[in-house]
């Protein structure tokens, strides 16, 4: 069991470019969630997905489009960077049956330049 | 809107002494609380969470936490640290019908000292 990846690690980008982040778990969660940290925030919900089929927004979603590809795999789109983008991006997964935890991936540092 | 509040932004505790990492949530409801931890340059990792029950939560690496509703607190605490708990913790907040999305606190940076 991997649980819960993301590729890439790192990124760098010039503003105004775009990129996909990809996250994948083989859990079989229903639930899946984008987070970027940034030094003295925590965690900040960008976007998630309740469930196969359906994205929502989260606290800081502008600048930023999902996709729940299928139950597995949730990306997230920059269609043009910003240096206000620069963070460590975090995905993470909830069977959001029985049990509500999270389970997260490694992180993909981006820093926009 | 649930928040959570981290007042201690950084702590410094003796290897062998006691730790306690203060949190407290903000909101009308039963709240689903979890404390994670964060290693330099690593993900999450679920320490302990309290759903219902027992106000005292055991979890992972000898942590504990207790909640106290008349308080809004769920305090991690540790008897005795050791070097290896250096790291950032971050207390989250859950409430049902929110698609179990969490809030997080700001983060307590530990630093463990020999």
């Amino acid at each position: 069991n991997a649980g819960v990846t993301q590729t890439p690690k790192f990124q760098v980008l010039k503003t105004g470019q775009s990129m996909t982040l990809q996250c994948a778990q083989d859990m079989n969660h229903n639930s899946m969630y984008w987070y970027r940290q940034d030094p003295g925030m925590g965690l900040r919900l960008i976007y998630y997905s309740a469930s196969e089929g359906t994205t929502d927004k989260g606290e800081v979603p502008n600048g930023y489009n999902v996709s729940r590809l299928n139950k597995r795999e949730f990306s997230l789109r920059l269609e043009s960077a910003a240096p206000s983008q620069t963070s460590v991006y975090f995905c993470a997964s909830s069977p959001r049956t029985e049990s509500y935890e999270q389970y997260f991936g490694p992180g993909t540092r981006l820093t926009v330049t | 809107a649930q928040s959570v509040t981290q007042p201690d932004i950084h702590i410094t505790v003796s290897e062998g002494a006691s730790l306690e990492l203060r949190c407290n949530y903000s909101y009308g409801a039963t709240p689903y609380l979890f404390w994670y931890v964060q290693s330099p340059g690593q993900g999450l990792q679920l320490l302990l969470k309290y759903f219902s029950g027992d106000t005292l939560v055991q979890g992972i690496k000898g942590f504990e936490a207790e909640f106290k509703r008349s308080q809004s607190s769920f305090n991690l605490r540790k008897p005795s640290v050791h070097w290896s708990d250096a790291a950032e913790y971050f207390c989250a907040v859950m409430y049902t019908g929110t698609a179990s999305k969490l809030t997080f606190g700001t983060g307590t940076r530990l630093q463990v000292t020999l």
